[in-house]
């Protein structure tokens, strides 16, 4: 949506790190997300962080939001050929519902 | 169980034919939520529910479509006489709560409409 931004595409060597930038226009944005879609598959959320947060880690995850520039971004450390898919960025606010950026596609080469 | 179940995974319908799409939210989960996803990735929210009753259906073309979510049922996305740009993906999600925390997704119904 236009509300939510994204490049569309990434290409990262296998082991290197991958950084997926998205914008956000919206400041009473409460909670943003980052899910995960392999080819035919549903959304597998990955992450969230709540607008009070600048940066949350999980594993290999680390996300990291700047809220004055609304800019949010997900570094998958180590890439794996399994992280290839498309990545969405989206954020809810006072009324819940997703709003979704476009999908980064994530292509992992060997 | 702990997945939200989405049927079918695919339906195929002529133009001006109904499609009924069919979602089971978590057990214990309150809020359903159903989003259209068309060719360029673009996510478009339908309309939530909490438990059977209606919260949000603003974004819900009102002349075809409809949904429900009736006690110990399913709910359901049917769309009367079906249109060319219906062709999607059509996901359900269920929540706990209706902000925060994240939603679980379903793996899809793709629709085609020829």
């Amino acid at each position: 949506g236009e509300d939510v931004e994204q490049s569309l595409f990434l290409s990262v060597r296998e082991g290197d790190s991958s950084v997926i930038n998205c914008t956000y226009t919206d400041s009473s944005s409460t909670y943003l997300y980052w899910y995960k879609q392999e080819p035919g598959a549903g959304l597998q959320l990955l992450t969230y962080i709540f607008s009070n947060m600048d940066m949350k880690q999980d594993q290999r995850l680390t996300v990291l939001l700047n809220k004055k520039d609304k800019h949010l971004s997900l570094r998958i450390a180590d890439t794996q050929t399994g992280d290839s898919a498309i990545y969405f960025c989206a954020e809810s606010r006072g009324d819940y519902k997703l709003s979704f950026g476009a999908g980064t596609t994530v292509t992992v080469r060997a | 169980g702990e997945e939200v179940a989405q049927t079918p995974k695919h339906l195929v319908r002529g133009e001006g034919q109904k499609a009924k799409l069919y979602c089971a939210p978590i057990k214990g989960h309150s809020y359903v939520f159903w989003y259209q996803q068309v060719l360029k990735n673009e996510f478009k929210f339908l309309i939530s529910f909490q438990n059977e009753n209606v919260f949000d259906e603003t974004g819900m073309p009102k002349e075809r479509f409809s949904a429900k979510c009736l006690p110990n049922s399913p709910c359901s996305l049917e769309i009367q006489a079906t249109k060319l740009e219906d062709s999607a993906v059509y996901f359900c999600a269920s929540s706990q709560s209706d902000r925060g925390g994240g939603y679980t997704f379903g793996s899809g119904t793709r629709l085609t409409v020829v």
